[in-house]
């Protein structure tokens, strides 16, 4: 699976966008980017994923560039509960039991 | 919502001991993942199992280490003869699909101490 690169950490103001960057400029044609984060020591919880499409659902929108090499996942009005580490994730489709693999992410706080 | 389970939350063992942490993955999955965090580290995988038998497994997941799915609801991580250096976090998960696009719901965690 590519390689990924995310900031380390990012702060964000309550109410406002949060827009976490991620560059994973060696993906492949059949990868899909994944996005997961985890709050404090709790299990990492599923957010989002794409192929080549912009995606929304209710927790945030995934936007993926043209050329696929970096995408942007946006939580529209960032909460506290929001504070968590974001992993930013690239898998092969179709690859069966792959595992998913973590990074170290990106590390939001945001901020009242 | 649909829930991975783990118990226990927190178990305490002496090093040497044998544990066995339990999940009780989402009734329809078909696969079964255990992942560990030791603190303050990455979220790293351990192995994952479909159809009673190991799909893939990390190079951390030796012959300490062993699952099971003894029924047809719980899913088990043994570890035996504990060392220090397995205290963490281990977190089960689960996925309905075989590629896993509907995305892996994890458990809270078992928080595994070994003194």
């Amino acid at each position: 699976d590519a390689k990924t690169t995310q900031p380390p950490s990012m702060d964000c103001a309550e109410g406002r966008a949060a827009n976490l960057p991620c560059n994973h400029s060696t993906i492949s044609g059949n990868e899909y980017v994944y996005w997961y984060r985890q709050i404090h020591s709790q299990g990492p919880q599923y957010i989002i994923h794409g192929l080549k499409n912009n995606e929304t659902n209710e927790m945030a929108s995934l936007i993926i560039t043209e050329d696929r090499k970096s995408s942007t996942l946006i939580l529209p009005h960032a909460t506290l509960r929001d504070t968590a580490v974001y992993y930013c994730i690239v898998r092969v489709a179709g690859s069966g039991n792959t595992p998913l693999v973590f990074g170290k992410g990106t590390r939001l706080s945001v901020i009242a | 919502e649909p829930e991975v389970t783990q118990t226990p939350s927190h178990q305490v063992t002496q090093m040497g001991q044998e544990v066995i942490l339990r999940c009780v993955p989402i009734s329809n999955h078909l696969y079964f993942y255990w992942y560990r965090q030791i603190l303050g580290q990455k979220v790293e995988f351990l192995v994952s199992f479909y159809n009673n038998e190991i799909s893939e497994k990390s190079e951390i997941f030796d012959d300490q280490f062993s699952v099971e799915r003894p029924d047809g609801s719980n899913f088990t991580l043994k570890i035996r003869s504990t060392k220090l250096e397995d205290s963490a976090m281990y977190f089960c998960a689960s996925s309905e699909t075989q590629t896993g696009l509907s995305g892996y719901t994890f458990g809270s965690g078992t928080r595994l101490t070994v003194v």
